[in-house]
């Protein structure tokens, strides 16, 4: 079974600062690899698919890349709304969706 | 607009049963898989269960095989979780969320708003 991990488990960034989250999967996970975000109180939402596809109504201040076994997601110069949890997830191999454990991104 | 609404979370004693059900609206619900993710209070997420468009597919993460059961009524436009057994550890905020779905542009999947299951005597 695969695992998803993320480092760090928090990041503390001051506003206007850049942000790099990793996620390091166990085994290949090709591009099938997904990073949402999650604010307090509410649902995960859909950021990046395909490992570098921004999803709709994000701004390009977001980034993904990688393949394989090494992912990273970028916030060039956070905004305050951009404080939250990050969770990494693949769905390329079983189980269906795997998630990493987390990085919340504070505020500094 | 997409829209999943969950229902059903409640208290419940260890070793009781709960439905929940997601009551989707907005795009044809007959045509996607879906699944329940669940969330323990201050956790990350955990997938639990998927299911095909007619319902003939279904899939469990191991800790809850053999206890909860997936399923749907296209007819209905929902989609639901029996959960029998439950455990203190099954205690969470479940999500049900569609599978990735894509138009000639872009992609995205859509989640409910979550209902929580306490389990507890």
């Amino acid at each position: 079974e695969i695992v998803m991990t993320q480092s760090p488990a928090t990041l503390s960034v001051s506003p206007g600062e850049r942000a790099t989250l990793s996620c390091r999967a166990s085994q290949s996970v090709s591009s099938n690899l997904a990073w949402y975000q999650q604010k307090p109180g509410q649902a995960p939402r859909l950021l990046i698919y395909g490992a570098s596809t921004r999803a709709t109504g994000f701004p390009a201040r977001f980034s993904g890349s990688g393949s394989g076994t090494e992912f990273t997601l970028t916030i060039s110069s956070l905004q305050s709304e951009d404080f939250a949890v990050y969770y990494c997830q693949q769905y390329n191999n079983w189980p269906p969706w795997t998630f990493g454990q987390g990085t919340k991104v504070e505020i500094k | 607009e997409v829209l999943l609404v969950e229902s059903g979370g409640t208290l419940v004693h260890p070793g009781g049963s709960l439905r929940l059900s997601c009551e989707a609206s907005g795009f044809t619900f007959s045509n996607s898989w879906m699944h329940w993710v669940r969330q323990a209070p201050g956790k990350g997420l955990m997938w639990v269960s998927r299911i095909n468009i007619d319902g003939s597919t279904t899939n469990y993460a191991d800790s809850v095989k053999g206890r909860f059961t997936i399923s749907r009524d296209n007819g209905k436009n929902t989609l639901y979780l029996q959960m029998n057994s439950l455990r203190v550890e099954d205690t969470a905020v479940y999500y049900c969320a569609t599978s990735l779905y894509c138009s000639t542009s872009s992609c995205s999947n859509s989640w409910g708003q979550g209902t929580l299951v306490a389990v507890s005597s």
